[in-house]
């Protein structure tokens, strides 16, 4: 069955560094993938989409790569802030029109 | 960016009790809504897909019975939890496109339901 996977449940990184995350698909070519922010107690945000087609895209602080051939997206936030704290998830939608999404990452930035 | 309003945002109710929860597209018509449920520190497991219209589409496992959501127009989508019991209790958010198939869910706050 079609799965996404962020191998990294949890992730703490200094305040100023570059944060990486990564999301793995199987079983699947997805159209696109989607990143999207989770803050505790809250519904998810989205934050970018990124179609097969495309190598890279930004916005502001934050950078997605994917990678067709390692089956795989990469979620970078530059000079990361405590206030990027939060849970990040991977999702991508289905060839039967369904959101699927990863387990998260959970990014905790230390000041 | 649209807006999705869900509530109650947390409700506490007593076992064999139903809970109604509502989901709103505030500032855009959604013909297709997704309910989720989502354990602590787990990621989001789709319960069914509501259909403005026509009946919902429902994950293997979900018991339709007990999950009963009904999508009465464009903006609105309910899910009723009915005959709750403690195992139900979790946090469950709804979540429209704008565009279907557009690639962009936008989710409401979810609500925390805890049975006793």
């Amino acid at each position: 069955s079609q799965k996404i996977e962020q191998n990294s449940e949890a992730l703490n990184i200094q305040e100023g560094k570059t944060a990486t995350l990564t999301c793995n698909y199987t079983n699947y070519s997805p159209a696109y993938l989607q990143w999207y922010r989770q803050d505790p107690g809250r519904g998810p945000v989205f934050l970018l989409l990124i179609r097969e087609n495309e190598k890279e895209k930004r916005k502001e602080r934050l950078k997605v790569t994917f990678d067709t051939t390692l089956k795989q997206s990469l979620f970078h936030i530059t000079a990361s802030q405590p206030a990027d704290s939060a849970t990040y998830l991977c999702a991508t939608i289905t060839g039967t029109y369904k959101y699927i999404f990863g387990t998260g990452t959970r990014l905790k930035v230390l000041a | 960016g649209a807006v999705v309003s869900q509530h109650p945002s947390w409700v506490i109710c007593k076992s064999g009790t139903s809970v109604k929860i509502e989901c709103r597209s505030l500032d855009f018509q959604a013909t297709t809504m997704f309910w989720y449920r989502q354990f602590p520190k787990q990621s989001l497991m789709l319960m069914a897909t509501s259909n403005e219209g026509s009946k919902a589409t429902y994950e293997q496992g979900v018991e339709k019975d007990k999950f009963l959501i009904n999508h009465a127009s464009l903006t609105l989508s309910t899910l009723t939890v009915t005959s709750a019991h403690p195992e139900d209790s979790s946090f469950y958010i709804c979540s429209a496109e704008r565009e279907a198939g557009g690639g962009k869910l936008f989710f409401g706050s979810g609500t925390q339901l805890s049975v006793l």
